[in-house]
């Protein structure tokens, strides 16, 4: 069966320093690789999206990037926090037309 | 764009007592449509989808959702809610991205509350 994995699960951080979040999928390959974002316990915010290694779809503009450097591996990274980076992020996975399985997700403070 | 809304953002309802979370949508072309819940500081759980076939979908956890094309509607229900159905409830709708990438867009939520 699938999982997917994140890491860390709580992180605060202060104004300006760097970001590291990792996503990990088992059990599937080639998946389709989501990050999102949710602000304030309530609605997603979808950031990136991935259909295979090295290649990354952005769905906002923001202080924010993403990589996929393996096949199952989708990294979210920000060279300088900042406050409004605050939030719960989400790493989903799922097949391109169907339904989305989601990480157990990151809780991101900056301060 | 493929958009879902969800008008309330809490339903109150108690233990026992039927419950529904209500689901809009504005779609081009027949709706892929998604039930997902989300529980305290935990990642979303898929309840069900309406793809195509019949109107009353059944999910997990005794969930069954009813797609109306007519009022354009894909409502959550359940005839009897617990106190552990109380969570984050999300709607969703497939869309197109960029190069035809199909990604889901979701409602802002609605919470459950299920008094005792």
């Amino acid at each position: 069966s699938q999982t997917i994995h994140q890491w860390p699960a709580t992180l605060v951080q202060p104004v300006g320093s760097p970001l590291s979040l990792e996503c990990t999928v088992e059990g599937t390959s080639n998946p389709n690789l989501y990050w999102y974002r949710q602000a304030a316990g309530r609605g997603l915010q979808l950031l990136f999206y991935s259909v295979g290694i090295g290649q990354i779809s952005s769905e906002v503009p923001q202080n924010l990037s993403a990589s996929r450097p393996q096949d199952r591996q989708f990294i979210l990274s920000s060279k300088k926090l900042l406050l409004s980076d605050s939030g719960f992020y989400l790493c989903a996975w799922g097949p391109s037309y169907n339904e989305q399985f989601f990480g157990p997700g990151t809780r991101l403070t900056v301060l | 764009a493929q958009s879902v809304a969800q008008p309330e953002d809490q339903v109150n309802v108690a233990e026992g007592n039927p419950l529904t979370v209500k689901c809009t949508y504005s779609v081009s072309g027949n709706p892929y449509l998604f039930w997902y819940v989300q529980y305290p500081n935990r990642g979303l759980q898929f309840l069900l989808k309406y793809i195509t076939g019949d109107n009353l979908v059944k999910g997990s956890y005794g969930f069954e959702a009813e797609f109306n094309k007519s009022q354009t509607s894909f409502h959550l229900k359940k005839p009897s809610a617990l106190v552990s159905d109380s969570a984050l409830y999300f709607c969703a709708v497939r869309d197109m991205g960029e190069g035809g990438f199909q990604k889901l867009v979701f409602g802002t939520g609605t919470r459950l509350l299920v008094s005792p």
